[in-house]
């Protein structure tokens, strides 16, 4: 079984469209993240989840959206697409703030 | 605005031991040195972390100096699966506000 799987694996998508990634882990975690890789492969961490309660926030744009209907999901909505929101989106989750983090296999979104 | 700083590329020959530098001079007391690995288009995968003392786990060797202002990531015995993107990162509590810093990683390449 996966422990942390995210759906679609790829996304292509016209710009201004609205999107949405999903991401369970069926490891028991209390907390999940969302990551971005852009073009040069910097790994950058967008929003982090504990016990469905949001507490980190990095500075991305509001168009991005995490919900978590429960502890084992976070999903990312985006709205009004953009040509730069083209990247691999990863979602992880971890036990605890300082225990390892279990990443998914990404999605690559694509916005033509 | 990653706080570690790691040579931007490696090789290794197969079966010799791999040992990865990462500087993270500004450390504090309560941030945890991370590794993780990311292989060609996959999710980056935990490998080991540490405070202050040495660990072992069975795939990889962490050593930190008694200043904890650098780190060597060792894989004893590194084979051809063993490349990757490597990531040197420091950890602290979510609720601090502060980020989750990926940095540019060293590309190891295991040389048959």
């Amino acid at each position: 079984d996966t422990a942390v799987s995210q759906t679609p694996k790829y996304l292509v998508t016209q710009m201004g469209n609205d999107k949405s990634i999903k991401c369970e882990q069926n490891l028991g975690h209390d907390t999940m993240y969302w990551y971005k890789q852009d073009s040069k492969k910097f790994l950058k961490i967008m929003f982090s989840y504990n016990n469905k309660e949001l507490i980190i926030n990095e500075t991305v744009p509001n168009r991005f959206s995490p919900k978590s209907p429960d502890k084992a999901h976070l999903n990312l909505h985006i709205n009004s697409l953009e040509l730069g929101d083209s990247a691999v989106y990863f979602c992880a989750s971890s036990q605890k703030w300082n225990t390892e983090a279990f990443f998914g296999q990404g999605t690559r979104l694509t916005v033509v | 605005d990653a706080k570690t700083t790691q040579p931007p590329s490696m090789d290794c020959a197969e079966g010799r031991a791999a040992n990865l530098p990462c500087n993270h001079s500004t450390i504090s007391g309560n941030e945890y040195v991370y590794w993780y690995r990311q292989i060609h288009s996959q999710g980056p995968q935990y490998i080991i972390h540490g405070l202050k003392n040495n660990e072992t786990n069975e795939m990889a060797s962490l050593i930190i100096t008694e200043d904890r202002k650098s780190s060597t990531l060792i894989l004893p015995h590194a084979t051809l699966r063993d490349t990757a993107v490597y990531y040197c990162i420091v950890r602290v509590r979510p609720n601090t506000g502060n980020q989750f810093y990926f940095g540019t990683g060293t590309s190891l390449t295991v040389i048959p």
